[in-house]
């Protein structure tokens, strides 16, 4: 499958843990984008990289997020000290520098 | 106003029908629009991008009023398979020093075909 994957595809963790979440890209694709999604509503934009570069972050993403792509390949998102509000599903997308976004499968995340 | 605002459904429609989607957007300058197609507890998968002369793909037509920051989504002859939420989306234009691709999805509106 030459798609976007992502890992874990589910995550519980308990409230102030740590936890991190792998996307690998669709392998010629330069652009990588995290979103999340929460019940009955649409995605909503995270972060963005162009290669390597963080070029954009919402002002959703608090100081207990973190999202790293350190060779332009696959990249990670980390929250630290999670929340009950942090769950929600994990989505990353990669596009080609014009071409449209494709999602992976997403880690759905849930804090007890 | 919500920056992108979608009919809150849910539509359940008999096979066979034909159903519209509506779907406005507060920026003017938005660059390009789309509308995907997200199945229960699956990824969003781009349906169809939407172009301001209106495009066609088999069943599906989708317009795009620039003036009236309007876009629709019509569904002919409507297949069980179709069943999904359906999501107009948005990508507005650069912030400065930023992307020009950040998305920005409406709700959603639930279609259930039914047999």
């Amino acid at each position: 499958d030459t798609g976007v994957s992502q890992n874990p595809r589910h995550k519980i963790t308990k409230r102030g843990q740590n936890v991190t979440f792998r996307c690998d890209p669709i392998s010629e694709h330069n652009r990588l984008y995290w979103y999340r999604q929460t019940l009955g509503q649409g995605p909503e934009f995270l972060t963005y990289f162009q290669n390597e570069a963080q070029l954009e972050k919402s002002r959703l993403l608090s100081d207990r997020f973190s999202a790293e792509r350190p060779k332009g390949s696959f990249s990670t998102l980390e929250i630290q000290r999670t929340e009950q509000g942090d769950s929600a599903m994990y989505l990353c997308a990669s596009s080609s520098r014009k071409g449209s976004q494709y999602f992976g499968p997403g880690t759905r995340l849930t804090v007890l | 106003r919500k920056e992108v605002e979608q009919d809150p459904g849910p539509f359940n429609v008999p096979e066979g029908a034909t159903v519209a989607f509506n779907c406005t957007y507060s920026n003017s300058a938005s660059q390009s629009f789309f509308w995907y197609r997200q199945d229960c507890r699956k990824e969003p998968k781009l349906l169809m991008s939407v172009y301001s002369s209106g495009n066609e793909d088999g069943r599906f037509t989708a317009q795009l009023n620039r003036a009236s920051q309007y876009i629709s989504l019509l569904i002919r002859d409507s297949k069980l398979s179709d069943s999904a939420t359906y999501l107009c989306v948005v990508n507005p234009p650069p912030n400065s020093g930023g992307s020009n691709y950040k998305l920005t999805f409406g709700k959603g509106t639930l279609l259930t075909v039914n047999p």
